[in-house]
């Protein structure tokens, strides 16, 4: 089993939807959660973090996490077109060291 | 004033050299970390520096030997450079990694290409 599984995608929304991104994780000791969006070519940007559960908004992200399922989640409001990346889920481990999920590729059409 | 820059951009060399990846970090953070992102786009943590000291070492292939002169700069040799080595390398770093709030950030990475 993955230590932080996601979906590759495409996960494929209509400009102005909301595009949901999820992520579980296995190691029921993680007590810090990251998002990165990442464009084609460039490096991991951090849009994200939450540390307790329920819900943490950041203007049109809010991110979700739920300790018992070991789920956290990403949605996106509004999506435009410059939305368009791969979101990486992030679980801090073992010595603190950050384990990434393989990421998912969301494209919003205009 | 870039936050974390890393040199070369590119690098382009043949299987059997060896050669080196430089990073640099001017937010004051004590941590610093070397990723590798595969083809596949998987991002993978191979060594974590702290004020110098080696603090993280994953499976890595002893050809890779990470260095650090200061906690704001974490170099990375490869020798004998392998096909298998492709890949883009990125730096980070973060304030204090036990912190909960372990924000890493990267540096714009070096796309490894090993013919």
């Amino acid at each position: 089993q993955k230590e932080v599984e996601q979906n590759s995608g495409p996960l494929s929304v209509p400009e102005g939807a909301i595009a949901s991104l999820n992520c579980t994780y296995s190691d029921r000791g993680s007590q810090s959660f990251f998002w990165y969006r990442q464009y084609s070519g460039k490096s991991p940007e951090l849009i994200m973090s939450i540390y307790s559960n329920g819900d943490k908004e950041d203007g049109r992200f809010t991110a979700q996490l739920n300790k018992a399922s070991q789920y956290v989640s990403l949605l996106i409001r509004d999506s435009q077109p410059s939305d368009s990346a791969t979101y990486l889920c992030a679980v801090t481990g073992g010595f603190q060291k950050l384990v990434f999920g393989t990421g998912t590729r969301l494209l919003v059409s205009p | 004033d870039t936050a974390v820059s890393q040199t070369p951009k590119y690098l382009v060399t043949q299987m059997g050299n060896d050669k080196s990846i430089k990073c640099e970090q001017n937010l004051g953070h004590d941590t610093m970390y070397w990723y590798k992102q595969d083809s596949k786009k998987f991002l993978k943590i191979m060594f974590s520096y702290n004020n110098k000291e080696l603090i993280i070492n994953e499976t890595v292939p002893n050809r890779f030997s990470p260095k650090s002169p200061d906690k704001a700069h974490l170099n990375l040799h490869i020798n004998s450079l392998e096909l298998g080595d492709s890949a883009v390398y990125f730096c980070a770093s973060s304030q204090d990694r036990l912190a909960k709030s372990n924000e890493q950030f990267f540096g714009p990475g070096t796309r490894l290409t090993v013919l």
